[in-house]
């Protein structure tokens, strides 16, 4: 099956920074690599998504890029604000509609110092 | 609009006891799923249901059961519960159109 690596665990920047978080996967066969945020307490929300036929999408300030033949993608955080503290989750999957197996992440803990 | 909503969110179990939770959704979703997570290990699919009257192991299905109720409804048995089934569980829908998942609030569940 499907297994999705994610790195850092942990990741502190300063506000008004980047951050990136990174994802490798093992099924070539994965099409669909979406990514969730997880405020503390709350549930996992998606924030952004991405299929194999672009290589990159934005959306404000943050952004995904994904390469198929290295099997990783990537999110983006520009300008980083407090509001963004939160764990952050990738995924993957075959398909991306309705009844995919989607494949997480070990999740990364984002924390933006003032 | 509720969107998923999931019972109980807090409960205490002892080794060998057994519970159902529950989930219910109210966006018209065919999919549905049950994910556990745990600290470190992100969040793993103990099994879906990608149509009405379907159902499929995922990862970690050992020690679960589900039940499709209906096209709302998808509930999560744990017949003999054991420390390591400890974690939050949430469920999720998606419809047919995208992959988005939409979580309910999540379920503590302790074994002691």
């Amino acid at each position: 099956g499907e297994n999705v690596e994610q790195h850092p665990s942990t990741l502190s920047v300063q506000e008004g920074d980047s951050a990136v978080i990174k994802c490798t996967y093992s099924d070539s066969a994965s099409n669909y690599f979406p990514w969730y945020k997880q405020e503390l307490g709350k549930r996992p929300q998606l924030i952004i998504d991405i299929r194999s036929n672009v290589g990159e999408k934005k959306d404000q300030r943050i952004a995904v890029t994904l390469n198929k033949t290295a099997k990783h993608f990537s999110l983006h955080i520009t300008e980083t604000q407090p509001e963004d503290s939160a764990v952050y989750f990738c995924a993957a999957s075959v398909g991306g509609g309705g009844g995919n197996k989607l494949t997480f992440g070990t999740g990364t803990q984002l924390k933006v110092e003032l | 609009n509720a969107g998923v909503t999931q019972t109980p969110k807090f409960q205490v179990l002892k080794t060998g006891q057994s519970m159902t939770l529950q989930c219910a959704q109210d966006m018209n979703h065919n999919s549905m799923y049950w994910y556990r997570q745990d600290p470190g290990m992100g969040l793993r699919l103990i099994y879906y249901s990608a149509s009405e009257g379907t159902t499929d192991k995922g990862e970690v299905p050992n020690g679960y059961n589900v039940s499709r109720l209906n096209k709302r409804e998808f509930s999560l048995r744990l017949e003999s519960a054991a420390p390591s089934q400890t974690s939050v569980y949430f469920c999720a829908s998606s419809g047919s159109q995208t992959g988005e998942l939409f979580f309910g609030e999540g379920s503590r569940l302790t074994v002691l």
